[in-house]
């Protein structure tokens, strides 16, 4: 069935770099993509939403790409901190017919982020 | 704490029993949602509210769950005869109607432990 999935389970990095978290969908009818990011004990956080009329949108230190040519969507988390840790969903909302939207989020794997000091 | 609130944060129960939770969301989002989600995977989506009327269900929704929402502020989500499948985090999540609908707010959840 349609899904949304991950290419990389986790993710390793030192303080200062930048990270780069990948996901791809299949469902074409999904018209916005949203990445979440859940700590340990915790729901998830919003961070950041994309339409499918957009291909780039950045946010304070976060930046989401997507490629509806590939059925790609990216995370960018520049200059990544030890509170970054956390895992990383990315999240997709079908459009139904006639345009409206329920929020049926249809969640992704996630991948682990760890940030070394 | 103005955020979406779930009560209990923690449940402990043996096969066979009943279990309610109770979600507060933010107030004035008239859209509420439940998921469930398992360890390591993201959230699945349960049930969609729009105020009090419950617009969509998922397959996953066994007969032996049942959510509601009377007055369209919180909502309860029960589990009747619990099974030891039923052991996940309960999530509930809500949207204001000037937002994009995927925009929601999630709360801390019900972790459930069915022994």
């Amino acid at each position: 069935g349609e899904s949304v999935g991950l290419h990389l389970p986790t993710l390793s990095v030192q303080e200062g770099d930048n990270s780069i978290i990948n996901c791809a969908y299949s469902n074409s009818a999904s018209d916005y993509f949203i990445w979440y990011k859940q700590e340990s004990g915790k729901g998830p956080q919003f961070i950041i939403d994309i339409r499918s009329n957009m291909d780039k949108r950045q946010g304070q230190r976060v930046t989401v790409l997507l490629n509806k040519t590939v059925k790609h969507l990216s995370l960018q988390i520049a200059a990544t901190q030890p509170g970054d840790s956390a895992v990383y969903f990315c999240a997709e909302n079908p459009s139904r017919a006639g345009g409206t939207s329920y929020g049926k989020l249809t969640f992704g794997q996630g991948t682990i982020l760890t940030v070394h000091p | 704490d103005t955020g979406v609130s779930q009560d209990p944060r923690h449940k402990i129960t043996k096969r066979g029993q009943n279990v309610t939770f109770r979600c507060d969301p933010i107030s004035e989002h008239n859209r509420l949602y439940w998921y469930r989600q398992t360890l390591g995977q993201g959230p699945e989506f349960l049930t969609y509210f729009q105020n009090e009327a419950q617009l969509e269900k998922s397959r996953l929704l066994s007969d032996r769950f049942s959510a509601e929402r009377p007055k369209g502020s919180f909502s309860t989500l029960e589990i009747q005869r619990t099974e030891q499948g039923d052991s996940a985090m309960y999530l509930c999540a809500s949207s204001s109607p000037g937002q994009q609908t995927g925009t929601q707010y999630f709360g801390p959840g019900t972790r459930l432990l069915v022994l």
